[in-house]
């Protein structure tokens, strides 16, 4: 059975710098073509790739969010963890990690984030 | 970026009508489209990958399927349940970044 479960803080304040940990189970990174994304959903429930990372370690980052974003994996633990520098009220959503490279068969519950000072 | 349309954002149907979901491409991402349903308070949920593979055996249900390819896709639900009541998205994986449209709401009247 496949579960993904996000972690981290509900609530920054403007400026700060967010860290998400995304631990799951049923899958590993050592599965062919195995990845893991995030994608967060605004309140308005727009849908916004961010980054995602490969079983070979590859990390791909949103154009316009790169400067502020990194991902990382720790294969032994089976998490991702997402960083997200300067954080803006623009920023409050909901955060996913999501199992895929391309399509995403299973989505964690994902974990609201507000940004307010 | 490739930007995703979809049509209608809203549309209120009645049980056992069918429905389709059009989502139109900025620029064609061959069969690279994928389809998820939303319920209120619910991560999404992948319904159809790669225009028309349902997803039934791994829960979706039979009345979901997909068709188009290049710029143009549609989502047909099948004689609608009231089970059915949620936002559906597109999304494209062929030109990154990884785009979605901006969810069709369907209400059951």
């Amino acid at each position: 059975q496949v579960t993904l479960r996000e972690s981290g803080p509900a609530q920054l304040k403007p400026t700060q710098t967010l860290t998400l940990t995304c631990s799951f189970s049923g899958f590993s990174f050592s599965f062919s073509g195995m990845s893991v994304t995030w994608i967060r959903q605004t309140p308005g429930k727009a849908l916004e790739w961010l980054a995602r990372v490969d079983g070979d370690d590859d990390k791909f980052y949103s154009s316009s969010l790169r400067t502020r974003l990194t991902i990382s994996k720790d294969t032994s633990r089976n998490q991702v963890a997402l960083t997200m520098t300067n954080m803006d009220p623009v920023d409050t959503a909901t955060y996913y990690c999501v199992r895929g490279r391309h399509v995403y068969d299973f989505w964690g519950q994902g974990i609201l984030v507000t940004v307010s000072s | 970026e490739v930007v995703l349309t979809q049509s209608p954002d809203f549309q209120s149907v009645t049980p056992k009508e069918k429905v389709t979901i059009t989502c139109r491409a900025s620029q064609s991402v061959d069969s690279g489209l994928h389809w998820y349903q939303q319920k209120a308070g619910q991560s999404p949920r992948l319904l159809v990958r790669y225009a028309s593979q349902s997803q039934s055996f791994s829960g979706a249900p039979s009345r979901f399927s997909g068709s188009g390819s290049g710029t143009d896709f549609t989502l047909t639900i099948n004689s609608l349940e009231a089970e059915d009541a949620a936002t559906y998205f597109c999304q494209q994986s062929s030109i990154l970044p990884v785009t979605f449209g901006q969810g069709t709401k369907l209400e059951i009247k």
